[in-house]
């Protein structure tokens, strides 16, 4: 398996525009998250899915931010309009219960995300 | 409230010098710790779990140990390749199998050759 994908790798938009993350998942994994990171926060917990339905979204920090899990190997974080805080590395995770309980969560290699 | 606190922030090394990282954690109900190691660039990828007090798990150059209050692990005669950051993560019962890792900000690694 290819592990966990993201796209884009990186984006640089100007503030106002709307931003779209991609994460495709491992296949057989029916636990999606998504992580952002930056150095005064760390790793914190956005939003997650299990069998594409939201879960928990408490993390997510305004009405700004969306999420969606149309179909088991596709998720999507949006961010309209974006500003210059959401500048940040956006990580997707997946995982499942066979394997998450020992294992943890597998990563993809993040997004960075840089709003101008 | 669920809190993972690790220290140093930033450590460096000799090859060779060994030493300890720290993970403190409060969580009500402890399911689990990972230890991760992420690479600049890279998604932090998996190294350890523990589950209980006085478990430990070791892996090449690395052990990982678990108290009631902490975890620990230790490096010992490390090489310039174990140069990284090393991120600690709790797990609480409450959330399911499944849900919210909370992570520590992480311990910068480096080690000198």
């Amino acid at each position: 398996d290819a592990g966990v994908i993201q796209s884009p790798r990186h984006e640089v938009t100007e503030m106002g525009q709307e931003v779209t993350l991609r994460c495709k998942p491992i296949s057989g994994h029916d636990y999606l998250f998504w992580y952002r990171q930056t150095m005064m926060r760390g790793l914190e917990l956005l939003i997650y899915f299990n069998n594409n339905v939201p879960i928990d979204d408490s993390g997510m920090p305004e009405d700004r931010f969306s999420a969606k899990m149309p179909n088991a190997s596709f998720s999507t974080l949006k961010i309209q309009p974006s500003e210059p805080r959401d500048s940040a590395v956006y990580f997707c995770a997946s995982s499942s219960d066979e394997v998450g309980v020992h294992y943890g969560y597998t990563f993809g290699s993040g997004t960075r995300l840089t709003v101008v | 409230e669920d809190q993972v606190t690790q220290s140093p922030e930033a450590l460096r090394l000799q090859e060779g010098e060994s030493s300890s990282l720290n993970c403190s954690y409060t969580v009500s109900g402890l399911r689990g710790l990972f230890w991760y190691r992420q690479d600049p660039g890279k998604g932090p990828e998996f190294l350890f779990t523990l589950y209980s007090a006085g478990e430990e798990k070791e892996k090449e150059r690395l052990k990982a140990t678990l108290t009631k209050k902490e975890s620990f692990l230790h490096i010992t005669a490390p090489k310039p390749e174990d140069s990284a950051t090393y991120l600690c993560a709790v797990q609480a019962e409450r959330w399911g199998s499944q849900g919210n890792l909370i992570f520590g900000k992480g311990t910068k690694l480096s080690v000198k050759p």
